[in-house]
């Protein structure tokens, strides 16, 4: 069974502050690792789907960086505002014939 | 362009019962994933279809079921609907299912 981790469960922050999260996922047969935003009342939505070691994206105020070799990523937002309140999942996808692997999420709040 | 439509948007049902919820997929995409959410759990992966074939299944008893038509459309049965089957039932899409997801706004189920 594939096991993707994330950390923190949650996390408050005041408006402004950049924060960071980590999701951690097997380092074998890796083939991709996607992050999502998923807003209350709303469905997932995708930020990010990230293939190589070394990636860094970018979206405005987010961005992840992917490390393969090690097994983690993360994602970054900087001066965090109230409507990046939110559940951020990642999910790994091996070479093998699996599927999407989702992790729990970190739920992010942002005080203003 | 559509999203993804899945129907219906609630549901109750008794214990015993069975049901079918259905998700329409973005044109042109071939694969459909079903994950299940419940309190305090990430996303809990049921099933994916590709093509009309059933490519990943996932750790769920032999009363969920899925299927696959030709036009991409999927639909869900769970057969004698137990308290605990009750859930947010997610249905997302891709292209070939290694590329980002796409997801509908879901199914709530509940059992009573």
């Amino acid at each position: 069974i594939l096991n993707v981790e994330q950390s923190p469960q949650s996390l408050h922050v005041q408006e402004g502050d950049s924060t960071n999260f980590t999701c951690s996922f097997p380092s074998s047969n890796f083939y991709a690792l996607h992050w999502y935003r998923w807003e209350t009342a709303k469905s997932p939505e995708a930020l990010f789907v990230m293939t190589l070691n070394g990636d860094e994206k970018k979206k405005g105020r987010i961005s992840a960086t992917l490390n393969t070799k090690e097994g983690y990523s993360y994602l970054y937002i900087k001066g965090s505002q109230p409507e990046d309140s939110a559940t951020y999942l990642c999910a790994f996808l091996n070479s093998g014939n699996t599927p999407l692997v989702f992790g729990k999420g970190t739920r992010l709040s942002v005080i203003a | 362009k559509a999203g993804v439509t899945q129907t219906p948007r609630y549901l109750i049902k008794t214990r015993g019962q069975q049901v079918t919820l259905s998700c329409s997929p973005i044109s042109g995409h071939r694969s459909v994933s079903w994950y299940q959410q419940t309190p305090g759990q990430g996303l809990q992966f049921l099933f994916e279809y590709f093509s009309e074939t059933q490519r990943n299944k996932g750790n769920f008893p032999g009363r969920f079921s899925g299927r696959q038509f030709s036009n991409s459309r999927s639909e869900m049965n769970v057969s004698t609907l137990e308290l605990g089957d009750s859930a947010l039932y997610l249905c997302a899409s891709s292209q070939t299912g290694n590329d980002g997801y796409t997801f509908g706004s879901g199914t709530r189920l509940t059992v009573v």
